[in-house]
């Protein structure tokens, strides 16, 4: 069975530090497929990245930027500058290939503070 | 662009009583997906549809059931509400590429309040 976990419950920071949250998954797959989604105060769950299990490629979009190694299980998710407006519950998920069970992490909740 | 359409998005019910909850997908997204999460804690995947098919199921009670119809909205329902319903449920849907572990794109959820 799958599992993410999200060892940081809360993170608070000033606004314009860096930030870095931390996931780490278990599988057993070798095809599966990483998420990171951000859940605002308002409640939706906003979509951020997918990653597959065989590109191994970092990614940066803006300030966001990701951090995928499959030798530690870990997809880590850094904020640069970050912003009053990033304060969220940050969510780490899995997906195994045909399946569509998505098995999310407990959650980090950032807070940035002006 | 157009984004996964819940409602009702408030529900307050008593204990007992039924609730119907509504999903439109995405235009042209063919699977939905429900989620259930309560106070503080992650999304918990209770079930999935595609092409109005039943395609993974996850831990969603007996007392609730669901369905995708021909237009591709589905619905929640659920019967004998407990207090421990008390949650906000999601609604995600995503196109089927074939290629596995589809981006699921979430609605902005149905907040039921069970008294």
């Amino acid at each position: 069975a799958q599992k993410v976990t999200q060892a940081q419950t809360e993170i608070s920071v000033v606004e314009k530090e860096d930030v870095t949250l931390d996931c780490v998954y278990e599988t057993r797959d070798t095809t599966y497929y990483l998420f990171w989604y951000k859940q605002p105060p308002s409640g939706e769950l906003v979509f951020l990245i997918r990653r597959n299990s065989f590109d191994e490629q970092n990614e940066i979009s803006g300030r966001y930027s990701w951090n995928f190694q499959k030798s530690t299980s870990s997809f880590n998710f850094t904020i640069t500058a970050s912003q009053v407006v990033d304060s969220a519950v940050y969510f780490c998920a899995l997906t195994l290939y045909n399946n569509n069970d998505m098995r999310f992490g407990a959650g980090t909740r950032l807070t940035v503070k002006p | 662009a157009a984004g996964v359409i819940q409602s009702p998005r408030h529900l307050i019910k008593e204990k007992r009583e039924t609730a119907t909850l509504k999903c439109y997908p995405i235009p042209r997204h063919d699977t939905v997906y429900w989620y259930q999460q309560g106070p503080g804690q992650d999304p918990q995947f209770l079930i999935s549809f595609y092409e109005k098919m039943q395609s993974d199921k996850g831990s969603i009670p007996d007392r609730f059931s669901a369905q995708q119809f021909s237009d591709y909205h589905s619905e929640l329902n659920m019967s004998s509400l407990e207090l421990g319903d008390s949650a906000l449920y999601f609604c995600a849907s995503s196109l089927e590429t074939g290629s596995g572990g589809e981006t699921q794109y979430f609605g902005p959820g149905t907040r039921l309040l069970v008294l």
